[in-house]
């Protein structure tokens, strides 16, 4: 089972649509949580991180439900430049032998939005 | 947010050579390095951890011979990729982990390795 599933989508939208995405993570004691966003041909770049109260950034919304094991990522007013893939992350928590600040990253949802 | 370089940002070599990629932390100390591969439209996928100063941790599937890291200061971390093969192009990311902030990881702009 993987650390960290996510619908790969894609995911098209026209522009001003709001968008969501969810994946769950295996891992009861992961600790951090993240959305990074990568754009085509080039490296991750962190969105914002995720807390437990849920955090808005913007257009942009992150909740965690740890019940559940489910993070989230609302998106509004979607705009061309938000088109890219979105990565869901989760960091190893207290587990016995996880690596320091090793993380576990989706496959990634892609988004396109469309004019 | 804290700077990540990457040298060279493409490159291309015969089978059988071996390349080393270099990777900077520009503003901060990074105490651990972490060098990812991606192939198109799939994951990234961790290969190894490097901390300054010891011997990196290879994840499984992975051969530390093949792939030679060192970590010798705490901004600069190496990816050497010895003898290598048309399977090993890829694209390769480090991220450096700072310090105070925890997880958080920012990333190098990658390096794209073609082996003909």
């Amino acid at each position: 089972r993987k650390e960290v599933e996510q619908d790969p989508g894609p995911f098209n939208v026209p522009e001003g649509a709001t968008v969501a995405f969810n994946c769950t993570y295996s891992n009861s004691a992961s600790q951090s949580f993240f959305w990074y966003r990568q754009d085509c041909r080039k490296e991750p770049k962190l969105l914002m991180s995720v807390y437990s109260s849920g955090n808005e950034d913007g257009r942009f919304t992150a909740q965690l439900n740890r019940a559940s094991q489910y993070i989230s990522l609302l998106i509004r007013d979607s705009k061309l430049s938000d088109s890219a893939t979105y990565l869901c992350v989760a960091g190893p928590g207290r587990r016995r032998g996880s690596t320091l600040g090793r993380l576990y990253f989706g496959r990634g949802t892609q988004l396109t939005v469309w004019p | 947010g804290a700077v990540v370089s990457q040298h060279p940002s493409r490159v291309i070599c015969k089978s059988g050579t071996s390349v080393k990629i270099e990777c900077r932390s520009l503003d901060f100390q990074a105490t651990t390095m972490f060098w990812y591969r991606q192939f198109p439209k799939k994951s990234l996928m961790l290969m190894a951890t490097s901390n300054e100063g010891s011997k990196a941790t290879y994840e499984q599937g992975v051969e530390k011979d093949k792939f030679l890291i060192n970590h010798a200061s705490l901004t600069l971390s190496t990816l050497t990729v010895t003898s290598a093969h048309p399977e090993d192009s890829s694209f390769y990311i480090c991220s450096a982990r700072v310090l105070a902030l925890q997880e958080t990881q920012y990333f190098g702009p990658g390096t794209r390795l073609l082996v003909l």
